[in-house]
C-alpha cells in the first residue's frame, strides 16, 4: 500500500491564482480530511468528509473547496490564493473517525506570494 | 465546542531526564477519544496512542506512558530517561461523538533534547 499521498510536495504561488492539492488513499478509508499547519496554530482542520459524496467545513474552511467523487481522492481546492494561504497542507485517512488513528500524508507546502 | 491545549509551546531538556507534555481538553460530549501524535523534524506525523472516554487506566509504551484524568480534563504524556530521538513537536488531539468528523489538535510542544 502506498499510503496516503499527496501531490505536489512544493508549490508557488501568486496572488489570486488557483490550484488544487491532490490527495489520495488507496487503504479504502471512509474518513478523509485536510488540514493546515501554521506556526504556533498546531493543525487546523479544513474540511472532512465521511464517505464518497458527503464533505463538510472545519474550522477554517474559507477560500477551500472540496469534492469527493470517489473513496480513494480527496481533493483541495484553492479558488484565489492569498498570502494567508501560505502554509503547510496536510490530507489524512482513517478507517473510522473514533475507533482508528489517522493516517497523514507528507504534506504540501505551499507559499503564495 | 471543542478546544485541545498545550500550553507549553517549548520544551528544553538535556538527554535522560523525564519530561511531561501537558494536554488540557473541553468538550460536551460523554464519548470521546483523545490522540497524540509526534512531528519529528523530517515532517511526518506519526501516530502515538489512541484512549476513549470510558478507559482512564494509565499506559505505558517503552519509556513513553499516558496519564488520563477525566477529573481535571487532561491526557499529559511523559517520556521517561528521553532521547536525543525524541526531539519533536507532539501533538495532542480530541474527537467527540457529537462533533460529527471533526478531529481537533493542540497548538503543538516542540520538545528539544539536548546531549
Amino acid at each position: 500500500n502506498a499510503g496516503v499521498t499527496q501531490t505536489p510536495k512544493f508549490q508557488v504561488l501568486k496572488t489570486g491564482q488557483s490550484m488544487t492539492l491532490q490527495c489520495a488513499q488507496d487503504m479504502n478509508h471512509e474518513y478523509m480530511s485536510w488540514y493546515r499547519q501554521d506556526p504556533g496554530m498546531g493543525l487546523r482542520l479544513i474540511h472532512y468528509s465521511v464517505g464518497a459524496g458527503i464533505t463538510d467545513q472545519g474550522e477554517v474552511p474559507n477560500g477551500y473547496n472540496v469534492s469527493r467523487s470517489t473513496t480513494e481522492d480527496f481533493p483541495l481546492r484553492l479558488l484565489s490564493a492569498a498570502p494567508s494561504q501560505t502554509s503547510v497542507y496536510f490530507c489524512a485517512s482513517s478507517y473510522r473517525m473514533d475507533r482508528n488513528e489517522q493516517f497523514f500524508g507528507p504534506g504540501t507546502r505551499l507559499t503564495v506570494l | 465546542a471543542q478546544k485541545v491545549t498545550q500550553a507549553q509551546t517549548e520544551i528544553s531538556v538535556v538527554e535522560k531526564e523525564d519530561v511531561t507534555l501537558d494536554c488540557v481538553y473541553e468538550t460536551r460530549d460523554t464519548t470521546y477519544y483523545l490522540f497524540w501524535y509526534k512531528q519529528p523534524p523530517s515532517g511526518e506525523l506519526v501516530f502515538l496512542i489512541r484512549r476513549n472516554s470510558f478507559d482512564e487506566q494509565n499506559e505505558i509504551s517503552g519509556r513513553y506512558s499516558w496519564n488520563f484524568q477525566k477529573s481535571t480534563s487532561s491526557f499529559n504524556f511523559t517520556i521517561t530517561a528521553s532521547q536525543v530521538v525524541d526531539s519533536a513537536v507532539y501533538f495532542c488531539a480530541l474527537w467527540g461523538r457529537n462533533q460529527g468528523g471533526k478531529l481537533i489538535f493542540g497548538q503543538g510542544t516542540e520538545l528539544s533534547v539536548k546531549p
